[in-house]
């Protein structure tokens, strides 16, 4: 168990740019999240894949928020033409099978800040 | 539509003493689960405890545990014996049951600090 790791842990840019994070789960864990936290405030829930199949997306996730998650493995979040209203630590998590009482493994997060 | 509120945004406490984390929820489901996680400097989630809906007895791991009161729908954490080592975000979530898979909905968070 190698933990969930988020790469690149900072990244700084500028209005309009598109930015790509991307989250590597822990391997056996079917499930992978995406929440966004802004900064004093608890984590709020973007979407989530089961295995390859984007399973639900938040009204957060707008049409510049696109996340993939090619075979299973890793995920992608991509947001286009950032905005200021972007900046945020966006954290990734996984859990084994997606059930209610699961725990889930977070990642230290990509802090993005928006020039 | 489900809401988590975490009154205190901040808390102090000395150690070896003993502080509890306040929560209240809103939820129409009858099966839910809560739990407690903290974030240290470092940010990653850590989960702290968990509690079932459906269970009467409270969770207890170790030195933490909760007061679990689903009539008021609250769901406080006490943690006993503080240590420097708890001192972190403490967050307290809301998963709507198998429905939702792991989906969860966070409070504001409330910063423990623990004094030397």
């Amino acid at each position: 168990d190698t933990g969930v790791s988020q790469d690149p842990r900072h990244k700084i840019t500028k209005r309009g740019q598109n930015v790509t994070f991307r989250c590597d789960p822990i391997s056996e864990h079917n499930r992978l999240y995406w929440y966004r936290q802004t900064l004093g405030q608890g984590p709020e829930f973007l979407t989530y894949f089961q295995n390859e199949a984007q399973l639900e997306k938040s009204r957060l996730l707008s049409d510049r928020f696109s996340a993939e998650r090619p075979k299973g493995s890793f995920s992608t979040l991509e947001i286009q033409r950032t905005e200021q209203g972007d900046s945020a630590m966006y954290l990734c998590a996984s859990s084994p099978r997606g059930l209610g009482y699961e725990k889930l493994f977070f990642g230290s997060g990509t802090q993005l800040s928006v020039l | 539509a489900q809401t988590v509120t975490q009154s205190q945004p901040e808390m102090s406490v000395q150690e070896a003493e003993t502080v509890t984390l306040s929560c209240t929820y809103d939820t129409s489901e009858s099966d839910y689960y809560l739990f407690w996680y903290k974030q240290p400097p470092s940010r990653q989630m850590i989960l702290v405890i968990r509690q079932e809906a459906y269970k009467q007895q409270n969770a207890t791991e170790n030195r933490f545990s909760v007061n679990f009161q689903k009539a008021a729908k609250s769901f406080s954490l006490k943690i006993s014996d503080s240590q420097l080592g708890d001192a972190a975000m403490y967050f307290c979530a809301l998963s709507q049951g198998e429905t939702s898979g792991s989906r969860l909905t966070f409070g504001e968070g409330t910063q423990l600090t623990v004094n030397p």
